[in-house]
């Protein structure tokens, strides 16, 4: 399966605790976004980014929450100090460039729970 | 801040019945997309439409961007159980982020 790829499919984390969530992108793309989604909700932008570039973070919280996305591997999605609030599913999609019309191929997504 | 308002939240029908879900919004977007989504899945893209005034149909779906390209509806002619789901609109917005809708969740009875 060439698709996106998301590890782990399931976190569980205390308050307090780090959350790393990955995102390999499909082969050939170099064009990553992040998502979250609460229940019953749509998904809501967080993140896009380039190889070792941030393009638009204008929907990460400003604290606790950082990405990246190097020349090699995949992209991650960082959380430190995890609080209830941060429970969500959180999707990551790949394009293979920016043209507007680039379909995104979303991953089905890491599912993070904070005790 | 570009927004996207989709209605309804909910809709529970029976198995034959027609039905609409509408997506607006006070901003142009150089497109819009329709997802579906099912549960512990990613979003699948159904459609996009780029086109004001543009109609596109998939089977029993019927999906049409506004002339103004500030809204779009989609339209499912009998549906079937096998539709039920959760439907989402987005705007590709000119960074090529996507700005979506509430959602829709669809639940179709035999």
């Amino acid at each position: 399966n060439a698709g996106v790829m998301q590890n782990p499919r399931h976190l569980v984390r205390r308050r307090g605790q780090e959350a790393r969530l990955r995102c390999s992108p499909m082969k050939g793309h170099s064009h990553v976004y992040w998502y979250r989604q609460l229940p019953e909700e749509g998904l809501k932008f967080m993140v896009y980014l380039q190889k070792e570039n941030i393009i638009d973070e204008s929907g990460m919280p400003k604290e606790r929450f950082s990405a990246e996305f190097p020349k090699e591997g995949p992209s991650i999605l960082r959380i430190q100090q995890v609080v209830r609030g941060d429970s969500a599913a959180y999707f990551c999609a790949s394009s293979a460039r920016t043209a507007l019309n680039q379909p995104q191929h979303f991953g089905d997504g890491t599912r993070l729970s904070i005790l | 801040t570009q927004l996207l308002e989709q209605s309804p939240q909910f809709l529970s029908i029976q198995e034959g019945e027609n039905l609409t879900v509408y997506c607006n919004s006070s901003s142009v977007f150089s497109s819009l997309q329709w997802y579906r989504q099912e549960p512990g899945e990613g979003p699948v893209l159904l459609v996009t439409v780029v086109t004001g005034g543009e109609v596109k149909k998939l089977k029993r779906l019927t999906f049409q961007f506004g002339d103004a390209r500030k809204d779009s509806s989609l339209h499912i002619t009998a549906a079937q159980p096998g539709d039920t789901g959760l439907y989402l609109c987005a705007g590709v917005s000119n960074t090529g982020k996507l700005i979506f809708g509430q959602g829709t969740t669809l639940q179709v009875k035999p």
